[in-house]
């Protein structure tokens, strides 16, 4: 079965920019999946970041739109997320996914906490 | 965007009994609803897809139903290893994806 895992820092300053890495354990990263970004604050709920397809297509949620990017780089079989102008709110556990077309999640990495602070 | 509600925050389940977990959408999803696990320190697993289709590996003791706005995660009879946070996440519409804001599933 298909893993993935996460990579990047765990502490990230005030308004500068966040950036992780998830490596797909095989070539699915081509196939018709969709790559995304899931996050939850600590003790709290999931929020969708964003998805994006191995042509690069790219799906946001609309409140976190104007800071994030999610690319694909097929030839390492990685996805990647940068949100920008980071501030405390931003402080969670970063998951990486893979989604079917219709938009449901399944396997996940294993999570990555990340702390805004200076 | 679709708000996805779920009810109640916490249920308290003893081992054996049939656990009944709510999830309802702001408007209409058809059947476009899954449900995940969530343990404690770990990733969410996915259990549920298109509302009542069990992912693979899922036991037949957990089952789904309901379509539109009101949807029911079924554990037939709780073990040790269910105790757990559930989450329901809509798919109908997007973007956004949403989830609800889960129910944990507690030892009675």
């Amino acid at each position: 079965q298909v893993q993935l895992q996460g990579s990047g820092p765990g502490l990230v300053k005030p308004s500068e920019t966040l950036s992780l890495t998830c490596t797909v354990s095989d070539d699915s990263i081509i196939t018709g999946f969709y790559w995304a970004w899931i996050r939850q604050p600590p003790g709290k709920g999931l929020e969708w970041i964003g998805s994006v397809y191995h042509r690069g297509s790219t799906y946001y949620n609309p409140s976190l739109k104007s800071r994030v990017t999610i690319s694909v780089d097929t030839s390492k079989n990685q996805f990647s997320l940068k949100l920008t102008s980071v501030t405390a709110a931003d402080t969670a556990l970063y998951y990486c996914a893979r989604s079917v077309t219709e938009g449901w999640f399944g396997p996940w990495g294993q999570g990555m906490l990340v702390t805004v602070s200076s | 965007e679709i708000v996805m509600t779920q009810s109640p925050a916490t249920l308290s389940v003893s081992p054996g009994e049939r656990a009944t977990l709510s999830c309802r959408a702001s408007q209409s999803i058809n059947s476009n609803l899954a449900w995940y696990q969530q343990k404690p320190g770990q990733a969410p697993r996915l259990l549920i897809f298109g509302a009542s289709t069990r992912a693979t590996g899922i036991p037949a003791r957990f089952s789904g139903s309901g379509s539109g706005t009101e949807f029911t995660l079924t554990i037939s009879s709780l073990q040790s290893e269910d105790f757990a946070v559930y989450y329901c996440q809509q798919y109908n519409k997007w973007p956004p994806l949403t989830f609800g804001g889960g129910t944990k599933v507690e030892i009675k």
